[in-house]
C-alpha cells in the first residue's frame, strides 16, 4: 500500500547551498501540496500544485524558494542559499482531487536541518 | 494572525474514558474541518473530517462536532485507547477559489494513561 513517499527523510546543508526535496503522490493522485512545521508549531501551506501546473503558491516565500510538479517524476521543493531559518520539518501531501470527500494524504516528511 | 486555534496544548486522559479535543476558528469561510493525527518522525494521518452543512460526524470511536455559530468544533474518541496518545491538529479549508488549502492549529497533545 504506497503511500506518499517522501526523499530523503532527512537532509543536512551548510548555509548557502540549496536543498531539494522529493515527493511521490499517492497512486492515482494527481494534487501535491507542500506544506513546512517549524518546531512546536502547526503545519503551514506554501504550494499547491496539479502535474506540470502551480496552482496556489501563496504560502512560498517570494525568494528562494521554487516547486514543480512534472509530467513524468515527483515533485521537487526546491530552496537555494538556504539559511539557518529554512530548517524545518517540509511535509508533502496528495489528493485524488479537491472534493470535500478527497481529503489529503500526508508522506513522513523531510527534516532539513542547516548548519 | 492564527486563524485556527487550539489553545490546550497537552490533555491527558486515562483509558477507557472519553478524550475531547477543542479547536476554535476565526474565519467564517471555512466550509470543511478535519481532524489529523500525528506520531513523532511521522507524517499527520487523516481521521475524520466534517463539512459545515453538518453538525456531528461519526466514525467508530471518532466523532467530530461542529458548532458554526460560535466558530467551534472538537473530536470526541471513546473509549480512549494507549495508541490514541499522539499529537492531534484540526485543520481547515474553504472555498477561496483554491479550495484544498489547508490551516492547522498548533496541535494538541494527547497522553492515555492506563
Amino acid at each position: 500500500n504506497a503511500g506518499v513517499m517522501q526523499n530523503p527523510r532527512h537532509l543536512v546543508r551548510r548555509r548557502g547551498q540549496e536543498a531539494r526535496l522529493r515527493c511521490s503522490p499517492m497512486k492515482g493522485h494527481s494534487h501535491v501540496y507542500w506544506y513546512r512545521q517549524l518546531p512546536e508549531e502547526g503545519l503551514k501551506f506554501m504550494v499547491y500544485l496539479q502535474k506540470e501546473n502551480i496552482i496556489d503558491e501563496s504560502g512560498m516565500p517570494k525568494e528562494r524558494f521554487s516547486a514543480e510538479f512534472p509530467k513524468e517524476g515527483p515533485s521537487i521543493l526546491r530552496i537555494q542559499q538556504v539559511v539557518r531559518g529554512d530548517s524545518a520539518a517540509y511535509f508533502c501531501a496528495s489528493s485524488q482531487g479537491q472534493g470535500m470527500d478527497q481529503p489529503q494524504h500526508f508522506g513522513d516528511g523531510t527534516r532539513l536541518s542547516i548548519l | 494572525d492564527q486563524q485556527v486555534k487550539q489553545n490546550s496544548p497537552s490533555l491527558s486522559v486515562q483509558e477507557g474514558r472519553i478524550s475531547i479535543l477543542n479547536c476554535d476558528y476565526t474565519n467564517s469561510m471555512f466550509d470543511y474541518f478535519l481532524w489529523y493525527k500525528k506520531y513523532p518522525a511521522e507524517g499527520p494521518t487523516f481521521l475524520i473530517s466534517i463539512s459545515s452543512i453538518k453538525d456531528k460526524n461519526e466514525d467508530g470511536r471518532f466523532t467530530v462536532f461542529l458548532n458554526k455559530s460560535a466558530k467551534h468544533l472538537s473530536l470526541h474518541i471513546v473509549p480512549s485507547q494507549p495508541g490514541d496518545s499522539a499529537v492531534y491538529f484540526c485543520a481547515a479549508s474553504g472555498y477561496t477559489g483554491t479550495a484544498s488549502k489547508l490551516t492547522f492549529g498548533t496541535g494538541t497533545r494527547l497522553q492515555v494513561t492506563l
